[in-house]
């Protein structure tokens, strides 16, 4: 089936400086991925929906400046927290849709990220 | 109130026994429902999808929709230790849309 891939799957930096996330899918193209946040015992929460060629779209509350996305290519997107504090800290999680078949959502193994 | 309403457990059975999860929705809107599989500090896995009403199975898994409770069910049979992880409920208006997650039940099936 259809695979997405993360990388890296953990990182650990400073606080202040700037971590990017690669999702890619691997034999599909996505025009539209998705980018979710996952604290310890919580669900899911869309971040920003990112759309190849032009500017991702992000939901209430997501500072666009400080997650910076970018979906340069029909297999990858990247996401980006700038100037990373210990509250930033999470499992980031991308997702993608298989349109080449049903349209199942399909998710990457997801990156955690720790900040110190 | 959250549109999403799923009790986050633990739940801990003994291997072999019927499983059952649930999800309350206050959005009448939403027509697709999927159930996802968690293992720890991995992605989610999609194990269910259901589109309104009714019920669906696969194997060991039966997923059911009462629109009119709003309410949705997984069930597992014969429960196995690798069933050992946190079930997702996600559900949506359409299906390009905004899934919109449960909390998330931690099962823990004990050999």
């Amino acid at each position: 089936g259809a695979v997405v891939s993360q990388h890296p799957s953990w990182v650990i930096c400073k606080s202040g400086t700037s971590v990017k996330i690669e999702c890619r899918s691997l034999d599909f193209q996505a025009t539209t991925m998705f980018w979710y946040r996952q604290f310890p015992k919580q669900s899911l929460m869309l971040m920003a929906t990112s759309n190849e060629g032009s500017k991702a779209t992000y939901e209430q509350g997501v500072e666009k400046d400080k997650f910076l996305i970018n979906h340069a290519s029909l297999t990858l997107s990247t996401l980006t927290v700038t100037s990373a504090h210990p509250e930033d800290s999470s499992f980031y999680i991308c997702s993608a849709r298989d349109w080449t078949g049903p349209g199942e959502l399909f998710f990457g193994e997801g990156s955690r990220l720790t900040v110190l | 109130q959250k549109e999403v309403e799923q009790d986050p457990g633990p739940l801990s059975v003994p291997e072999g026994a019927i499983v059952s999860l649930n999800c309350t929705y206050s959005n009448s809107a939403f027509q697709y429902f999927m159930w996802y599989r968690q293992y720890s500090r991995k992605g989610p896995e999609l194990l269910m999808y259901t589109y309104s009403s009714g019920n669906k199975e696969d194997g060991r898994f039966t997923a059911q929709v009462d629109k009119s409770s709003k309410y949705i069910s997984l069930f597992i049979r014969d429960s196995q230790p690798s069933d050992s992880a946190t079930y997702l409920c996600a559900m949506t208006p359409s299906n390009t849309g905004k899934l919109i997650f449960g909390q998330g039940t931690t099962l823990q099936v004990k050999p």
